[in-house]
């Protein structure tokens, strides 16, 4: 079981619209629509921003989308905004009730 | 409005067995709709998944830990507990607990909701 492979960082400035790949492999993200994607503040615990794919939990600001193709699935902010400065994560089920992570991407807003 | 708190030492020995509990309240944990999880990031590092664990007891462990990871669940306190065995260096990380929705039917863990505010704990002699 491997860690979903995510770019380490990325960046762009106010109003930009950005987007994050997680890849994995036909073991989870292929073959499952239960990618979810968390945003960690400094200090801060992190926090679910889209379950099973495209899902957005109440609250969360419709800037935020996700979508999947093949074995990568992608996380996009749109309207970038100053908070979203934080650290993105992606998650997928991967068989046998396991679940696997991504091991982050840094997003630098300029 | 449901919440999770880790307790536990701060500070372990290497060599010795890390044991964190964690309670839940403003809901109950046994509930047929989630798993119960914990997830640990070492100091400026990802999430790593250490294991899943359901009101009945039943339990998921990651592969990398398994072996010598265990995660046991007191329904009448509300709170489940982690402990992972002959720790090093490599298990100093902040640890978090939390709920984990399920995909029903088949329940497969899903996503992850609440998490705990985390606790660190040091593996250091």
């Amino acid at each position: 079981q491997s860690a979903l492979t995510q770019p380490a960082s990325v960046s762009g400035s106010p109003g930009q619209s950005i987007t994050i790949s997680c890849t994995g492999s036909s073991s989870d993200v292929g073959n499952y629509n239960l990618v979810s994607w968390y945003q960690q503040h400094p200090g801060k615990p992190p926090r679910v921003i889209i379950f099973e794919v495209i899902k957005r939990p109440s609250g969360v600001s419709h800037r935020f989308s996700g979508s999947k193709s093949g074995n990568t699935a992608s996380l996009t902010i749109s309207g970038l905004q100053t908070e979203d400065e934080a650290d993105y994560y992606c998650s997928s089920y991967a068989e046998s009730s396991t679940f696997v992570l991504g091991g982050g991407t840094k997003l630098t807003v300029l | 409005q449901l919440q999770l708190q880790e307790s536990g030492p701060g500070l372990v020995k290497p060599s010795e067995t890390l044991s964190l509990t964690c309670t839940v309240s403003g809901g109950s944990l046994s509930t047929t709709d989630h798993f119960w999880g914990w997830i640990r990031q070492p100091p400026g590092r990802g999430l790593e998944w250490i294991g899943n664990i359901f009101y009945t007891g039943s339990t998921y462990y990651s592969p990398s830990l398994k072996g010598r990871v265990s995660i046991t669940v007191d329904t009448s306190r509300n709170q489940f507990s982690l402990n992972l065995r002959s720790v090093t260096a490599a298990d100093t990380a902040i640890y978090y607990c939390a709920r984990v929705f399920l995909w029903l039917p088949p329940r497969w863990p899903d996503w992850i909701d609440p998490w705990g505010l985390g606790t660190l704990v040091t593996v250091s002699s």
